[in-house]
């Protein structure tokens, strides 16, 4: 089982809704990681926090908005989705310099 | 320059023979070659690694060869077995400076009983 968990597993949204995806990991990682990935297709990163800042924005558009509370915990807000924007929602951890780790993913349905 | 091309597409093989998948880099500043397994609606997981000090590396069934020369590294499964049906990735990074993974676009492996 993985040491990363997601929440939720599956999420169903119109455009106009505001939902979060949420990931924990207890590993002690102090990187973690944001990815958008469809069907047949690699991971894209979207987002990293390293220390709990964010250090890396892959010109994600703004309706995507990442939080890092604290070092255990990341989210991912969403507002305003597009149907296009349906994908698996991994989020991953690692040390800084260290070995990725994935969550199982949050699938995203925008209608 | 920053790209992993990663053959073939997709690849049937028969229980108990061997898979290989191949991927190629240009940035002779990668230093690290991870290799994902990812089953349907899961995430991907680490399957297996190499740097580029050394030229294999084998865990159980699972090896990785890697030419520095020729920029390429590959990954050979042994016994293939229908449970290794799977997409596999392989990726590359410059890991001493935390470098973002750039990943393969993945290979749908099929094993038949």
């Amino acid at each position: 089982d993985t040491e990363v968990t997601q929440t939720p597993k599956h999420l169903v949204m119109g455009m106009t809704n505001k939902k979060s995806l949420k990931c924990e990991q207890h590993m002690g990682h102090r990187a973690m990681y944001w990815y958008k990935q469809k069907a047949k297709k690699p991971p894209e990163l979207m987002f990293v926090y390293s220390y709990e800042k964010l250090s890396i924005n892959e010109s994600v558009p703004s309706r995507f908005s990442p939080e890092c509370p604290n070092s255990s915990l990341l989210n991912l807000h969403l507002h305003a989705l597009q149907p296009e924007d349906s994908a698996l929602y991994l989020c991953a951890s690692s040390q800084p310099v260290g070995e990725l780790f994935f969550g199982e993913g949050s699938r995203l349905t925008v209608l | 320059q920053q790209q992993v091309k990663q053959s073939p597409q997709s690849l049937i093989v028969q229980k108990g023979g061997i898979s290989i998948i191949n991927c190629a880099y240009e940035n002779t500043a990668f230093d690290y070659f991870p290799w994902y397994q990812q089953f349907p609606g899961k995430g991907p997981a680490l399957l297996i690694a190499i740097r580029p000090d050394v030229s294999e590396k084998k865990e159980g069934r699972f090896t990785i060869s890697f030419n520095k020369s020729a920029k390429q590294f590959s990954l050979h499964i042994m016994d293939s077995q229908p449970g290794d049906s799977a997409t596999y990735f392989c990726a590359a990074s410059i890991k001493v400076r935390g470098g973002k993974l750039i990943f393969g676009q993945g290979t749908e492996l099929s094993v038949k009983p």
